[in-house]
């Protein structure tokens, strides 16, 4: 079966970096994105990795490694509004997203 | 970015009552669109995929009758719940597709509250 596996929650501290991240075992492979969902909201778009290495956007990065079944979002700088839940999300051989279960992250000051 | 939008936000009904949830792409031409449920506290659950002009496939345990889906052009999707009850209030969230290997653009989701 496909299965993707992300820590159900974590907790940083304002200013710090934290790494959330994601294991999956899919049929087929076309891409890793990660999405950001705050609570009562649709998830919004963050990164999208479909070679190995890193991604860096701003403040937040992502890496894959396709040989491990492999990723990770890293959040530097964190800020009170990064709290939220992490989606980890695998485009599979028929083009559809397979989801994580999302990693909530709470951010203290 | 593409623009999808979800009309109503949220919405009240009664036990048994049907409810209709609309999903538009805005500034692109939605080949396939996708609806979700989200309940509490708990990740995206993929409900039924739709391509416009065809009958949407639904997802194991997603009862067709139920939950009707209409794909009638390539900007707008409807969700209809029929006979609600209230174990189908739910975050109901769509998102849409131009081509395979494009990225999906999420509304902003309905939250349906059945009483």
């Amino acid at each position: 079966g496909q299965n993707i596996d992300q820590p159900t929650e974590m907790t940083a501290t304002e200013g710090a970096i934290v790494q959330i991240n994601c294991t999956y075992q899919t049929s087929g492979f076309n891409g890793l994105f990660w999405y950001q969902q705050h609570a009562g909201e649709a998830p919004t778009f963050l990164s999208y990795n479909v070679l190995d290495g890193l991604e860096e956007k701003g403040r937040f990065s992502s890496f894959l490694s396709r040989s491990k079944g492999y990723s990770y979002l890293l959040l530097k700088e964190l800020q009170m509004k990064d709290s939220a839940s992490y989606l980890c999300a695998v485009r599979d051989s028929n083009y559809q997203l397979i989801w994580g279960a999302g990693t909530k992250l709470i951010i203290k000051p | 970015g593409a623009v999808v939008s979800q009309h109503p936000s949220w919405v009240i009904c009664k036990s048994g009552t049907s409810v209709k949830i609309e999903c538009r792409s805005l500034d692109f031409q939605a080949t396939t669109m996708f609806w979700y449920r989200q309940f509490p506290k708990q990740s995206l659950m993929l409900m039924a995929t739709s391509n416009e002009g065809s009958k949407a496939t639904y997802e194991q345990g997603v009862e067709k009758d139920k939950f009707l889906i209409n794909h009638a052009s390539l900007t707008l999707s409807t969700l209809t719940v029929t006979s609600a009850h209230p174990e189908d209030s739910s975050f109901y969230i769509c998102s849409a597709r131009d081509l395979p290997g494009y990225e999906q653009y999420f509304g902003p989701g309905t939250r349906l509250t059945v009483t």
